[in-house]
Formats: C-alpha cells, structure tokens, sequence
C-alpha cells in the first residue's frame, strides 16, 4: 500500500516561518489525489487546516498555507506563535480510501 | 454546530469484539455527507478505518475490511462500529469523525473527543 512520509520533528523560533513535507511513495499518491492536512495537541482530536492541498476550512487562520509540488504536498505556518506547537499529519484521499502520514512534532523553541 | 460524541466500552479482551458508538447532534446523518471512523494507537499516527456515504456504502481500511463493520441507526442519528478479533494492536484511541464535504473528499472537518479503547485480559 502507498505510504506518506513527513519529516519526524521541526522546530522554529516565534514569529519565523516553517514548512512540513509530506512525500507520496508511488507516483500519484500526491500528484492527483486530494490532500490535507491536520494540527493535533496533546490529549486533543485533530483539527483539519487545508483540504484540497491549499484551501482553508472557516476560521482557520491565514498563517496556514498549502501547496504541491510533484509528488509532494507542504503546510507552511508563518510568524510562528507557541500555540502552533503540536503534531501535524497530512492525509490523501484516493479512491475512497484515506492514508495518512506518520506525523511530524513542531516544536516553537 | 455538528457534534459528534463516542461511547463504549474502555477494556475488550483479546479475540474478542470492540464495539463503539458515536452519538451525532446538530446534523442529521441521514442528510448527507460522509460518517467515518479513524483511530490512533497512543503515541502513534492516525489510521483511517472506514466511512459510510450517504446512500449507505460503506468503505473499509484494506488492512482491517476482514473484521470491520460500519453502519447507523438514522432513528437515532448514531453511527457504529464494530471490529472483531480484537489484538493488543488494536488499542487506540478511537474518533468518530464527519467529511467536510458532501460527496466525501477525505478531509474531516467534524471529530469527536475520541474514546480510548485498550485490549487486555
């Protein structure tokens, strides 16, 4: 079965802008497939960011962008606050079926 | 304001079955959209287990379409699961979770608060 990866951890400084990946293993997993992406803090349900590699549900704030390149979808969060500390996974959703990647730990030094 | 509430039992013994069910207020189920359920072993990532469209379909996790059951209860405005043969690997929190969009695109706008389930004898 095709697989996400995302990186394990990224850290960055408040007010400073990081960006996670999120690689499909075969060929199309990312190219034509709808991707999201979530943020989860401990003992918390997910929260869905972007749908649709680059749209925002209502009320999320603009400092979360999304974007595709290839095989590869990213999460840009910009001027980083310390309540962005929290896991991130990102999703593809293909014939039906979701996969999602293993995860990566922001950490706002 | 869709909500979305689990409820089961918190232990299940190995081989044998978890049951769940998700109590959905401010939506009617069967209006529309997709109902599905994800869980996450503690500590670990998220994994998707089925969903169940509109028109009653239902989509399953290859890895686990052996043993999973989805269905609901449109009197109640419930959703449930059921996954037999239940092995420690099996313990996760599981979320009870609603599509954003109509048709399903995969992307849960609407969660529960997750209710952990741990398989032990």
């Amino acid at each position: 079965q095709s697989a996400l990866t995302q990186p394990a951890s990224v850290s960055g400084s408040p007010g400073q802008s990081i960006t996670i990946s999120c690689t499909g293993t075969s060929s199309d997993i990312i190219a034509y497939n709808y991707v999201s992406w979530y943020q989860q803090h401990p003992g918390k349900a997910p929260k869905l960011l972007i749908y649709g590699f680059t749209n925002r549900p209502s009320g999320v704030s603009d400092r979360f962008s999304g974007s595709k390149s290839g095989n590869t979808a990213s999460l840009t969060i910009s001027g980083l606050q310390t309540e962005d500390e929290a896991d991130y996974f990102c999703s593809s959703y293909t014939n039906i079926i979701t996969i999602f990647g293993g995860g990566t730990k922001l950490t706002v030094l | 304001q869709v909500q979305l509430h689990e409820s089961g039992p918190g232990v299940v013994k190995p081989s044998e079955t978890l049951s769940l069910s998700c109590s959905v207020s401010g939506y009617s189920i069967s209006s529309g959209y997709y109902w599905g359920w994800i869980r996450q072993p503690p500590g670990k990532g998220l994994e998707w287990i089925g969903s169940l469209s509109d028109s009653d379909t239902t989509y399953y996790n290859p890895s686990l379409k052996s043993r999973v059951t989805i269905s609901a209860d449109t009197f109640k405005n419930q959703l449930f699961l059921k996954l037999t043969s239940v092995t420690a690997a099996d313990t996760a929190v599981y979320y009870c979770v609603r599509d954003l969009q109509f048709y399903g695109s995969g992307s849960y706008v609407y969660w529960g608060q997750g209710t952990l389930v741990s398989v032990s004898s």
